[in-house]
């Protein structure tokens, strides 16, 4: 089974200022990773996605994340954070079926 | 237009009721999922079919039963509601692909059932 830990339940961060979330996950088998952006009383979407080749991938929103297979690492950054990007991400694993596990959620608060 | 569609978006009911929540999905997409977020946002899949087809079935209690119709709709009845199944239930979809596991699931907008 494959599981994930987000290792920050809550981000403050400055307007411009750079963001990075950290993602750990755990699995005996080769993995996809995902990261999920949930927007107040929202549904979650689709940030950006690893599923092999280049390590690291550019999402939208100005996101992306660097896979770390050493490290069992999938962390999301951002250089520069608007007060849009206040929301709740979710990191999320699957391996060869349907089932995604999520994290915990980091939750992000931009201000002004 | 909506992807992922469901109804009722808020439901308030009492303990022991049997209510149910609606899905449909319009992107042609052939597997799709229920899933709960409680109140500390802890996202878990509850249950999938594919097709029509039931391939996931996680560690839930038998009231909760899906039904799919066809592949465009999933809907999910709940017997016998407790306090404990308040939370805001998810329905998401995902397209076929060659490398199953690696498909983006495209979510509903939610709906928050609180159970009194």
């Amino acid at each position: 089974a494959q599981s994930v830990t987000q290792l920050d339940s809550q981000v403050p961060v400055f307007e411009e200022a750079p963001v990075e979330l950290r993602c750990n996950y755990s699995s005996s088998v080769s993995v996809y990773l995902f990261w999920y952006v949930q927007y107040p009383n929202q549904g979650l979407q689709l940030l950006l996605k690893y599923l092999s080749g280049s390590t690291l991938v550019k999402g939208i929103n100005g996101f992306e994340a660097e896979f770390n297979k050493s490290q069992t690492s999938f962390h999301l950054r951002k250089p520069s954070v608007h007060i849009s990007d206040t929301a709740e991400y979710f990191c999320a694993v699957s391996a060869n079926d349907y089932k995604l596990s999520f994290g915990a959620g980091t939750t992000v608060t931009v201000r002004a | 237009d909506t992807a992922v569609s469901q109804t009722p978006k808020y439901l308030v009911t009492q303990m022991g009721n049997d209510k149910s929540i609606k899905c449909e999905q319009n992107l042609g997409h052939d597997t799709m999922y229920w899933y709960k977020q409680d109140s500390k946002k802890f996202l878990k899949i509850m249950f999938s079919y594919n097709n029509k087809e039931l391939i996931i079935n996680e560690t839930v209690p038998n009231r909760f039963s899906p039904k799919s119709p066809d592949k465009a709709h999933l809907n999910l009845h709940i017997n016998s509601l407790e306090l404990g199944d308040s939370a805001v239930y998810f329905c998401a979809s995902s397209p076929r692909s060659g490398s199953p596991g690696g498909e983006t699931q495209y979510f509903g907008p939610g709906t928050r059932l609180l159970v009194l």
